[in-house]
């Protein structure tokens, strides 16, 4: 069974540039996740997708970032414009479905570094 | 607002000892507490998940517990090996998941 893929690995930008990050759940997941994990903190849930709706986005800072499911499968995370604090690694996750006791399987994540 | 603490924050420890981390959180209205391992530029990996009706959960050298009365867990590893040089991080599932920051295991050869 193919993972959760995250691409690219790696981004460089200077503040107040934009930047998007793209996730491939494991197939048949209906339940996506994107975490943000600054330098020596645990993830920090941003946004919950179930299909291609919102269950909870109470984290995410609405002003800069966004993110999208369209299709209820790839889903894209956007920050416009960066700040120097949104430095960090950006982790997705999917689950088969929604519940509290759906383990979540992660992606290797994609490291953001602004300028 | 759950927290989440875990101790220590780092841990160094010769090959062959068994470890015990600890992870405490402030909210014991959950349901289920994970502990995770994740190796540097890694995801996380999920090693054991407990229920809130269960006291503990195992895996081959690792024991997970879960007291959620006084809002404790531990991850017991038996036999430490270099291979689980890692950094574990618990994370209590109750009206969102919420993470510790995690301790940096080294098992030293």
């Amino acid at each position: 069974e193919a993972g959760v893929a995250q691409s690219p690995r790696y981004k460089i930008i200077e503040k107040r540039q934009s930047v998007a990050f793209w996730c491939n759940p494991i197939s048949g997941h209906a339940t996506l996740y994107w975490y943000q994990q600054i330098l020596g903190q645990g993830p920090k849930l941003l946004i919950q997708f179930q299909n291609n709706g919102v269950v909870d986005d109470s984290q995410l800072p609405k002003d800069r970032f966004s993110a999208e499911r369209l299709k209820g499968v790839d889903s894209t995370l956007k920050i416009q414009p960066a700040k120097l604090e949104d430095s960090a690694v950006y982790l997705c996750a999917s689950s088969l479905e929604l519940g509290e006791n759906q383990p979540q399987h992660f992606g290797d994540g994609t490291r953001l570094s602004i300028l | 607002k759950q927290e989440v603490t875990q101790i220590p924050a780092a841990l160094s420890v010769p090959e062959g000892e068994n470890l015990v981390l600890n992870c405490s959180f402030t909210d014991s209205a959950i349901y289920n507490l994970q502990w995770f391992r994740q190796d540097p530029g890694k995801g996380l990996t999920s090693l054991l998940l407990i229920q809130s009706s269960q006291r503990e959960q195992t895996s081959g050298r690792l024991n997970a517990s879960l007291d959620k009365s006084s809002g404790r867990s531990t991850l017991y590893i038996a036999a430490s090996q270099p291979g689980d040089s890692a950094t574990y991080l618990c994370a209590v599932n109750g009206n969102d998941m919420r993470f510790g920051a995690g301790t940096r295991l080294t098992v030293k050869p």
